[in-house]
């Protein structure tokens, strides 16, 4: 069965970098391409991106352009999201979902604070 | 950018029927933006009930259906129960290139 295995929460300062993990499995991972999804505290979902996990591809949302980066390492079917120069408002929990058919990871929650 | 619209909340007795809808500002909602139902409770991932229209998962229970519905998709609950109270979210996407997605803004259920 499909599955997407997120790493653990991040308690970083303002100005740091944080790398989420995705380690997908159960299908071909350059079968499908990844989304990432971003959940602030009480608030929706919206999408940041995704990036073809065949071309390897990054597509960025507006709002997410610049301090982002979206990346692959298929050697381990893992999808990585980068957030450099962190900021307080960046705290949310960070989801992964997968192209088609909609499976999601179980969230990441990053937590920026001095 | 396609603004995608919900109810903001709605509520259903136990063991009743009701239907959520998914607009577009762009026009009609069809089965080219291959509409998703996302279910999310309290403290947990979103996980999808329905995609591509009117597709379920093997985790879906069967009182879910999705459709489409006067230019709109649809998520119907047929026979509501108390662990059905949740946010449900539509998702559009309106390109097969960019494969862009637009989250609507959640319908709050209350099952009572």
């Amino acid at each position: 069965q499909v599955q997407l295995v997120q790493s653990g929460s991040e308690l970083k300062k303002p100005g740091a970098s944080v790398k989420v993990s995705c380690k997908a499995s159960g299908y071909t991972f350059t079968s499908y391409g990844m989304h990432w999804v971003r959940q602030a505290p009480g608030q929706g979902l919206e999408w940041m991106g995704w990036i073809n996990s065949d071309t390897w591809n990054p597509t960025y949302a507006q709002g997410f352009t610049g301090r982002f980066v979206f990346s692959l390492d298929t050697s381990v079917s893992t999808a990585y999201l980068q957030i450099n120069s962190l900021k307080a408002e960046d705290t949310a929990v960070y989801y992964c979902a997968r192209d088609k058919a909609g499976y999601w990871g179980q969230g990441t929650l990053v937590t920026v604070s001095s | 950018q396609a603004v995608v619209t919900q109810e903001p909340s709605l509520t259903v007795s136990p063991g009743g029927t009701v239907t959520l809808t998914c607009g577009s500002s762009t026009g009609p909602v069809t089965s080219g933006h291959w509409p998703y139902w996302l279910q999310q409770k309290p403290g947990q991932a979103p996980r999808t009930l329905i995609y591509d229209t009117y597709n379920r998962h093997s985790w879906t229970p069967a009182r879910f259906s999705g459709s489409l519905l006067g230019g709109k998709a649809a998520l119907t609950l047929s026979g509501a129960q108390p662990e059905d109270e949740a946010d449900y979210y539509c998702l559009l996407s309106y390109s097969s290139g960019a494969r862009p997605w637009f989250f609507g803004g959640g319908t709050k259920l209350t099952v009572l």
